[in-house]
């Protein structure tokens, strides 16, 4: 399994540009998050859905972050208009549904630059 | 908000083990404790995950109090690459999945 796919890994915008963050999660998970990590905040949590719907998006900032999971193998973070204050990394985690807990797999993360 | 504290750094030897500590005083009983590290800029790993008994895998092993107020994530013999921020979580495992919060962790540093 090539685990939880993030793209891009970097990218580097300007103000007011539109961006998108692209995650496919692990074949047959059905749980999925978004985590954003700056030096200053830590690792915070953004938004998680279960099953595609989401379940608690109380973390995204404000109305400018937007997220989606169309089906069960891609999700979507979007900023827009995008800010210098959201330059961070940006995780995508899933996780499946044990009997015993659930753990979740954290892909390589997206370094989101706002100039 | 976190609902466990760690110290923010720890020091161990290379080669002895790492008893990294967490307290949860107020965890429910159907609330699983886990812990995950982040090594650099990495993604955060799972390492392991207990309910109430004591946890053993390849990778550590966690020590549960009985009261459930605390544990302590051991590594037995730390090498240099088990530097690291550990982060120690609790959370409620149901159908409809919960979040996992991560607080600031413990950043250990493993010393030659």
């Amino acid at each position: 399994d090539a685990g939880v796919i993030q793209s891009p890994r970097h990218e580097v915008t300007e103000m007011g540009q539109e961006v998108t963050l692209r995650c496919k999660p692990i074949s047959g998970h059905n749980s999925l998050f978004w985590y954003r990590q700056t030096m200053m905040r830590g690792l915070e949590l953004l938004i998680y859905f279960n099953n595609n719907v989401p379940i608690d998006d109380s973390g995204m900032p404000e109305d400018r972050f937007s997220a989606k999971m169309p089906n069960a193998s891609f999700s979507t973070l979007k900023i827009q208009p995008s800010e210098p204050r959201d330059s961070a990394v940006y995780f995508c985690a899933s996780g499946p549904r044990g009997l015993r807990g659930e753990k979740l797999f954290f892909g390589s993360g997206t370094q989101l630059s706002v100039l | 908000d976190a609902k466990t504290t760690q110290p923010p750094s720890m020091d161990c030897a290379e080669g002895r083990a790492a008893n990294l500590p967490c307290n949860h005083s107020t965890i429910s009983g159907n609330e699983y404790v886990y812990w995950y590290r982040q090594i650099h800029s990495q993604g955060p790993q799972y390492i392991i995950h207990g309910l109430k008994n004591n946890e053993t895998n390849e990778m550590a092993s966690l020590i549960i109090t009985e009261d459930r107020k605390s544990s302590t994530l051991i590594l037995p013999h730390a090498t240099l690459r088990d530097t690291a921020v550990y982060y120690c979580i609790v959370r409620v495992d149901d159908n409809y999945g919960q979040n996992f919060v991560f607080g600031p962790g413990t950043r250990l540093s493993v010393l030659p």
